[in-house]
């Protein structure tokens, strides 16, 4: 069966340092790859997607970026946290483009201070 | 642009009454999903509905979808303190096949 993991759960970063958030997928191959953040008590908005190895598309501008190395993994990063980047961060795989039935990770709480 | 809208966005109910929330969305889509999420938790998935008439139902939950409305429905029969959580529907965006995603409605059942 496939699984999804996603670390570290919480964090805690000061205004103006670097991020990395990591999320891999195992039990599958070549899967669609999201990103998505959830400020508190709102809905989810969708940041970075991948279809492919080092394919990224960017839904949001922002000082965010996204990496996908490997088949099964995908990195959020940030070279400078903003107050403002602070949220729960999720990421989700989907089998493919046409079937797009995302299942998620357990997410990352992230707050800026 | 694909836009989809939830309402309630807050709901508070008694255990054991039904109730529905609703999902519309402004155009024309293939699939449309149904989320819970807990409080600090992260989503699951509950429902996918592909085609119009779909009906889905898994214990006291029901979804159904109606394309040509542009409308899914998930209704909740003899509600207990368990369903308490927010619920999201999402509708595929046709050409990208991204999700959209509604705002989510908190649904609190009172014992």
């Amino acid at each position: 069966s496939q699984t999804i993991h996603q670390w570290p759960a919480t964090l805690v970063q000061p205004v103006g340092s670097p991020l990395s958030l990591e999320c891999t997928v195992e039990g599958t191959s070549n899967p669609n790859l999201y990103w998505y953040r959830q400020a508190a008590g709102r809905g989810l908005q969708l940041l970075f997607y991948s279809v492919g190895i080092g394919q990224i598309s960017s839904e949001v501008p922002q000082n965010l970026s996204a990496s996908r190395p490997q088949d099964r993994q995908f990195i959020l990063s940030s070279k400078k946290l903003l107050l403002s980047d602070s949220g729960f961060y999720l990421c989700a795989w989907s089998v493919s483009s046409l079937n797009t039935e995302a299942f998620f990770g357990q997410g990352t709480r992230l707050t800026v201070v | 642009e694909l836009k989809v809208e939830q309402n309630p966005l807050f709901l508070s109910m008694q255990e054991g009454k039904n109730y529905t929330i609703y999902c519309n969305y402004s155009t024309t889509s293939d699939r449309l999903y149904w989320y819970r999420q807990d409080p600090g938790k992260s989503l699951e998935s509950l429902f996918v509905l592909l085609s119009n008439g779909a009906v889905k139902q898994e214990g006291r939950l029901m979804a159904s979808l109606d394309t040509k409305a542009r409308l899914s429905t998930l209704h909740i029969t003899a509600a207990v303190h368990d369903l308490s959580a927010t619920y999201f529907c999402a509708v595929e965006k046709r050409g990208n096949y991204q999700l959209i995603w509604g705002a989510g409605t908190k649904l609190i059942i009172k014992p």
